[in-house]
């Protein structure tokens, strides 16, 4: 039972190019998050799901979007990358939500660079 | 909207007690949760409050106050290995979780 897994781990781009960060659970989940991390700015809800085929925006959705085709898997794409974008990219999924014994797995994280 | 304050930085000694404090000025909100990350690592779950009241896990306890907007996680016997970031999350609401900004514990010798 791999949990959430995220790849890659490490990626740098240089700007305006594309990239696309994978997520994968195995948990039969339905919903999923994904959230950077930047110094002293805490954990940013970038987009989430409520179910397949099902996004939403979050707090800083700009510069990003996402898809969920499969229930198991949420994409968070980059279009054309920008160097504040430079962060930690977490994603996470929870069997419940807007719920008081919501849960949060976390994937293990991606660090982007971009110059 | 969500407000969330947690203190940046905490330091205590080794074997002490410690206590974060979170205030939050959230509308539809129900509960709390903790959230525990070390240097490099990804958010884990710790605990979380869905009444009124105290909640004790082995030598994590949280504790709730929704009249008064205030919760707190509470470490007894600090241990080394609990130098952390810990976060605070207000639960139950129509969003999905927004989290504090995080406070930074360390535990010295």
């Amino acid at each position: 039972n791999a949990g959430v897994t995220q790849t890659p781990k490490f990626r740098v781009l240089k700007t305006g190019q594309s990239m696309t960060l994978l997520c994968a659970q195995d948990m039969n989940h339905e919903y999923m998050y994904w959230y950077r991390q930047d110094p002293g700015m805490g954990l940013r809800l970038i987009h989430y799901s409520v179910g397949e085929g099902t996004t939403a925006k979050g707090e800083v959705p700009d510069g990003y979007n996402v898809s969920r085709l499969k229930k198991q898997n949420f994409l968070l794409g980059l279009e054309s990358a920008a160097p504040s974008q430079t962060s930690v990219y977490f994603c996470a999924s929870s069997l419940t939500a807007f719920a008081t014994n919501e849960k949060l797995f976390f994937g293990s994280g991606t660090q982007l660079s971009v110059l | 909207g969500q407000s969330l304050e947690q203190p940046s930085e905490v330091t205590a000694v080794e074997g002490a007690i410690v206590q974060i404090n979170c205030t939050y000025q959230t509308s539809g909100f129900y509960g709390l949760s903790w959230y525990q990350q070390h240097d490099g690592g990804a958010p884990t779950f710790l605990s979380y409050n869905a009444l009124d009241g105290l909640e004790e896990t082995g030598r994590f306890s949280s504790f709730l106050s929704r009249s008064d907007s205030y919760g707190y996680l509470l470490l007894q016997e600090l241990q080394m290995k609990d130098s952390a970031s810990y976060f605070c999350a207000p639960l139950g609401g129509n969003t999905p979780l927004v989290f504090g900004k995080g406070t930074r514990l360390s535990v010295i010798a």
